[in-house]
């Protein structure tokens, strides 16, 4: 599975949109992109994924760049509460691969 | 949909003895389940894949006979850490395939090795 480059931190004031960018440079055609957060000792959480389309649901958007080798998670209108570690991961949708988790971005949402 | 649910969330036990970790898959069957392991301040790190009605594929350095896997129905998936010790202690986190949002994961369970 291709590797994936975050941002380790990043910072967003309350009820700004928040936007996480990743590179995934070396994805290849049959892999989407996944994202995933992490709220303190918490498991990780399902946002948002995609394979080439820009794609929107409650919780967040996803911008895919049309090489497809970077793409922004968007959240409209961050609260205190999507305080939390973003992974962005890259994987062929077969069910039996595991997710492999880089370090991510640790988004703080300041009041 | 597609709820794993993941107990206990966490224990504390001695050292030398055994912790087992459930994973159930509540309204879907998984033929596939992972078990991670995270420590403070780092990410997850896959330990094993955990497939119903085979033996479980560990990653390298993880050691099989300390962490057994059992994925005996195509609900429940466990983890017993043997004779555990204090390096032992972690927050464990099971996933399961399923689609089409491709995984999902439990809760996470915090084991504490005193």
């Amino acid at each position: 599975d291709a590797k994936t480059t975050q941002p380790p931190s990043m910072d967003c004031a309350e009820g700004r949109a928040a936007n996480l960018p990743c590179n995934h440079s070396t994805i290849s055609g049959n892999e989407y992109v996944y994202w995933y957060r992490q709220i303190h000792s918490q498991g990780p959480q399902y946002i948002i994924h995609g394979l080439k389309n820009n794609e929107t649901n409650e919780m967040a958007s996803l911008i895919i760049t049309e090489d497809r080798k970077s793409s922004t998670l968007i959240l409209p209108h961050a609260t205190l509460r999507d305080t939390a570690v973003y992974y962005c991961i890259v994987s062929s949708r077969t069910g039996a691969n595991n997710l492999f988790f880089g370090t991510g971005t640790r988004l703080t949402v300041i009041p | 949909g597609a709820v794993v649910s993941q107990h206990p969330s966490w224990v504390i036990c001695k050292s030398g003895t055994s912790v087992k970790i459930e994973c159930r898959s509540l309204d879907f069957q998984a033929t596939t389940m992972f078990w991670y392991r995270q420590f403070p301040k780092q990410s997850l790190m896959l330990m094993a894949t955990s497939n119903e009605g085979s033996k479980a594929t560990y990653e390298q350095g993880v050691e099989k006979d300390k962490f057994l896997i059992n994925h005996a129905s195509l609900t429940l998936s466990t983890l017993t850490v043997t004779s555990a010790h204090p390096e032992d202690s972690s927050f464990y986190i099971c996933s399961a395939s399923f689609g089409p949002y491709g995984y999902t994961f439990g809760s996470g369970t915090r084991l504490t090795v005193v």
